[in-house]
């Protein structure tokens, strides 16, 4: 069964810094990984995917993929007030439809 | 543009009590999905299906029950509620490996 970890649990970067959320996965057989954005209130909304090991940059945001170590990583430079929300990473198993979450990491961005 | 809308947005019930929740979209997506929030545990899949009439079984899948007798359609049942259980019920939406769209969740409260 497919586990999703994620660090740190909560985290706190002042506004324009950098915010680096990290998440480890079991399945070795893994494709998909996407990071989902969680403000209070409302449904996780996809942020971003990737796919292939290496770095996938998309504005602020830089998700970082190494399979080999098992590890997905996201960075948001120069942090604004409004990317406080709980983050999480997914992970696409060898099951094909079915994506597993992980715990979450909540992110307060401190202006 | 679509939309994902769960109802009721707030549930109160009582112990012992079976309770429905349901979930309309109408981006013509198969693959719909019932995921459990709680805090700190991340989201957890209770139920998914593929198609119409279709049902499969996620991690968290006893004590509820799902349906789907239309495409556009998708309700999950608590079968018997717990006291003091406290959760936001999501579901979601997709075309088989692409992101999931989220509803903005159903809060449930049992005293």
């Amino acid at each position: 069964q497919q586990k999703v970890q994620q660090s740190p649990e909560s985290l706190i970067v002042p506004e324009g810094g950098m915010a680096s959320l990290n998440c480890t996965f079991s399945d070795r057989n893994s494709q998909y990984f996407w990071w989902y954005r969680q403000h209070s209130g409302e449904g996780p909304k996809a942020l971003m995917s990737i796919f292939s090991n290496g770095d996938k940059k998309e504005g602020r945001f830089t998700a970082h993929l190494n399979k080999a170590s098992l590890h997905v990583s996201l960075h948001i430079k120069d942090s604004q007030p409004s990317d406080s929300a709980l983050y999480f990473c997914a992970v696409n198993s060898n099951m094909g439809y079915k994506l597993t979450f992980g715990t979450g990491t909540s992110l307060l961005v401190d202006p | 543009g679509g939309i994902i809308t769960q109802t009721p947005k707030f549930l109160i019930g009582q112990e012992g009590q079976k309770l429905t929740l349901k979930c309309q979209q109408n981006f013509n997506h198969d693959t719909m999905y019932w995921y459990r929030q709680d805090s700190g545990k991340g989201l957890r899949l209770i139920y998914y299906s593929i198609t119409e009439n279709d049902l499969q079984k996620g991690d968290l899948s006893e004590g509820y029950d799902a349906s789907r007798e239309k495409k556009s359609s998708f309700s999950l049942t608590v079968t018997s509620a717990q006291k003091n259980e406290m959760a936001v019920f999501l579901c979601a939406s997709s075309t088989g490996d692409s992101d999931y769209t989220f509803g903005s969740g159903t809060r449930l409260l049992v005293i």
